[in-house]
């Protein structure tokens, strides 16, 4: 069975400050996907970023980048420069074999000015 | 951008009553999922579909539920007697399958079910 940990429920940041939101996993299938969503407080998910198990390089999407460390089984998502509408909960996902998504239970980020 | 659309966006029930939430996914995609989302809770997978059949679902995913793709765009969820813990978000996603296990999901903007 495959298991997502988000340790943090919350996390504060102050604007233009860099963050890294935390995530380990744990699975026994040797390919699988990482991936962050981005939920406002409208609701909707929002996909930022990806990264693949056998991928060398670590992910980067703009101000998002991941920082995938296979050994510890952690893929932590850091967001450079925070802005104000970066305030979201923001939740790790794995995809299984057969591509469905086992999430984490999330880290509510507040940015202030 | 293509992206995948729900309706409703809010939906509000009385127990014991049937209802469809509807999904359209991104056009050339392959592969369709609903997700659920209790208030305050994680995102937890319910089913998925491709080729007009259930491939993968779970324990959530009981007899009062079912899924359809009854034309070329739209993909359905229906829960045939509404409980008090269906009230949820609801998340249609949709993928191209060009490499599973890995490919990403594009998520819908959701329906809000209150059950009462």
């Amino acid at each position: 069975a495959q298991k997502i940990t988000q340790t943090q429920p919350g996390m504060f940041v102050q604007e233009k400050e860099a963050v890294t939101l935390d995530c380990t996993y744990d699975t026994s299938d040797p390919s699988y996907g990482l991936f962050w969503y981005k939920q406002p407080s409208s609701g909707e998910m929002i996909f930022l970023i990806y990264q693949g198990s056998y991928d060398q390089q670590n992910a980067t999407e703009g101000r998002y980048s991941l920082n995938f460390q296979k050994a510890r089984k952690s893929a932590n998502l850091v967001i450079s420069a925070s802005q104000l509408g970066d305030s979201a909960m923001y939740f790790c996902a794995m995809s299984s074999r057969y591509s469905t998504l086992t999430f984490g239970k999330g880290t509510m980020l507040l940015v202030s000015p | 951008e293509p992206e995948v659309t729900q309706t409703p966006s809010h939906q509000v029930t009385q127990m014991g009553q049937e209802v469809i939430l509807r999904c359209v996914p991104i056009s050339n995609h392959l592969y369709f999922y609903w997700y659920r989302q209790i208030l305050g809770q994680k995102v937890e997978f319910l089913v998925s579909f491709y080729n007009n059949e259930i491939s993968e679902k779970s324990e959530i995913f009981d007899d009062q539920f079912s899924v359809e793709r009854p034309d070329g765009s739209n993909f359905t969820l229906k829960i045939r007697s509404t409980k008090l813990e269906d009230s949820a978000m609801y998340f249609c996603a949709s993928s191209d399958g060009t490499e599973r296990g890995q490919e990403t999901q594009y998520f819908g903007p959701g329906t809000r079910l209150l059950v009462l």
